[in-house]
């Protein structure tokens, strides 16, 4: 069975230091890998989503980046964090075939002071 | 552009019928999905619909019409578990790659 993990859980961070959030998919070959950002009683924004190893294709301007080294591994990153980039930081998967949903990470709660 | 409306909140009473809407505008359409979130965990998955018409899965039923851009959730025998918000996501595909895109979410509060 597919399972995906990411981690940290909770990560509080001031404002100007980098980012590392790190999110790995088992059991399954070239998932849809995605990035979303949610708010304090908001919906899902999407950030960033990758078909492919070193295919990153980004949804809104803004001071993160993501990278995909392996097929499975999908990364979220910041060089200077800023107050405005707190919030719920979700990973997500799915297969690349019509009808299916995706899966969810447990998600990183990022407070930046 | 991708447009996703959802009324922002909800009430209802344990036990009731309720029924959330979500309206979309989207290019490249390829399904509706509708997921529950708890206050502070990650959304699982509720249900899918990707041709015209009614999916049911025990309390939960799902209804799309694609030529007027509309879907709704219905909660049957509301239970105080339910209160959640309810996120509406569409899977759009344009130039071979699929990506899901979500409205704001509808809280809904059951109470007793």
């Amino acid at each position: 069975s597919q399972t995906i993990h990411q981690w940290p859980a909770t990560l509080v961070q001031p404002v100007g230091s980098p980012l590392s959030l790190e999110c790995t998919v088992e059991g399954t070959s070239n998932p849809n890998l995605y990035w979303y950002r949610q708010a304090a009683g908001r919906g899902l924004q999407l950030l960033f989503y990758s078909v492919g190893i070193g295919q990153i294709s980004s949804e809104v301007p803004q001071n993160l980046s993501a990278s995909r080294p392996q097929d499975r591994q999908f990364i979220l990153s910041s060089k200077k964090l800023l107050l405005s980039d707190s919030g719920f930081y979700l990973c997500a998967w799915n297969p690349d075939r019509a009808g299916t949903e995706a899966f969810f990470g447990q998600g990183t709660r990022l407070t930046v002071v | 552009g991708q447009n996703i409306d959802q009324p922002t909140e909800m009430t209802a009473t344990e036990g009731a019928i309720v029924q959330i809407n979500c309206t979309y505008q989207t290019s490249g359409f390829n399904g509706l999905f509708w997921y529950q979130q708890h206050a502070g965990e990650a959304p699982t998955f509720l249900s899918y619909n990707v041709l015209d018409g009614l999916e049911e899965k025990g309390r939960f039923s799902s209804f799309l019409s694609r030529s007027k851009g509309y879907s709704y959730l219905l909660l049957k025998e509301l239970q105080m578990k339910d209160s959640a918000s309810y996120l509406c996501a569409v899977r759009v595909k344009n130039t071979g790659f699929q990506k899901l895109v979500f409205g704001t979410g509808t809280r809904l509060l059951v109470s007793p």
